[in-house]
């Protein structure tokens, strides 16, 4: 069975530094994607970023990027100028096939003023 | 934008009772989810459709049954509730073909069974 493993489950940082969430992953595909997911608290998953295993440029989408180490099986996500409303539990994810997702366990990340 | 709704925020029920969870996405995606999220465990797949009346199992099925008469609505079923089900379940709904497999997450409902 395919796995994701987040090994942090809490982290924080200081308003507008930055911050790295880790991400180890276990797959036989060789074509997939990766995303980290970010669930606010009592609010809804949403999306933060994608990755295409087939891509070796790192995704980044604003203040969110990637690190992606496709020998490795890492896929790290680091969130630069730290804000307030990025307080919550972050979810690296991977695309199994068939439809599925599998998720890490999940880090909870807060922003110290 | 898309949309998924679950009919209730939080839910508490007895041991025994059967409780039905609804989801309804405004997407026009083929596929829809339900999945149980605790504490340390991340997210876990119950049931999935990729069809109307389509079902496969997840990882966690016991327990629980799902029913899909229409594309847009996925239920998901407790025959008889018990306390270990006491969870957040979360529906997701994604397109089968054309995207990225991105999947878009209703509220939650927080169900507790006492």
């Amino acid at each position: 069975a395919q796995t994701v493993t987040q090994s942090q489950p809490e982290m924080s940082v200081q308003e507008a530094e930055t911050v790295t969430l880790s991400c180890t992953y276990d797959t036989s595909e060789s074509d997939y994607y990766l995303f980290w997911y970010k669930q606010p608290p009592s609010r809804q998953m949403i999306l933060v970023i994608r990755q295409e295993a087939y891509k070796q440029q790192n995704a980044t989408e604003n203040r969110f990027s990637v690190n992606f180490q496709k020998a490795a099986k890492s896929f790290s996500l680091k969130i630069s100028d730290s804000q307030l409303g990025d307080a919550a539990m972050y979810f690296c994810v991977n695309w199994e096939g068939a439809q599925k997702l599998v998720f890490g366990q999940g880090t909870r990340l807060t922003i110290n003023p | 934008d898309v949309k998924v709704t679950q009919s209730s925020r939080y839910l508490v029920k007895r041991t025994g009772e059967k409780v039905f969870l609804e989801c309804v996405q405004d997407m026009d995606h083929e596929n829809m989810f339900w999945y149980r999220q605790d504490p340390g465990l991340g997210l876990r797949l119950i049931y999935f459709s990729y069809d109307v009346k389509m079902k496969e199992k997840g990882d966690i099925p016991e327990g629980y049954s799902v029913s899909r008469e229409k594309k847009e609505r996925f239920s998901l079923i407790l025959e008889s509730a018990s306390t270990n089900q006491t969870s957040m379940y979360l529906c997701a709904s994604s397109l089968a073909r054309g995207g990225t497999y991105e999947q878009y997450f209703g509220p939650g409902t927080r169900l507790t069974v006492t």
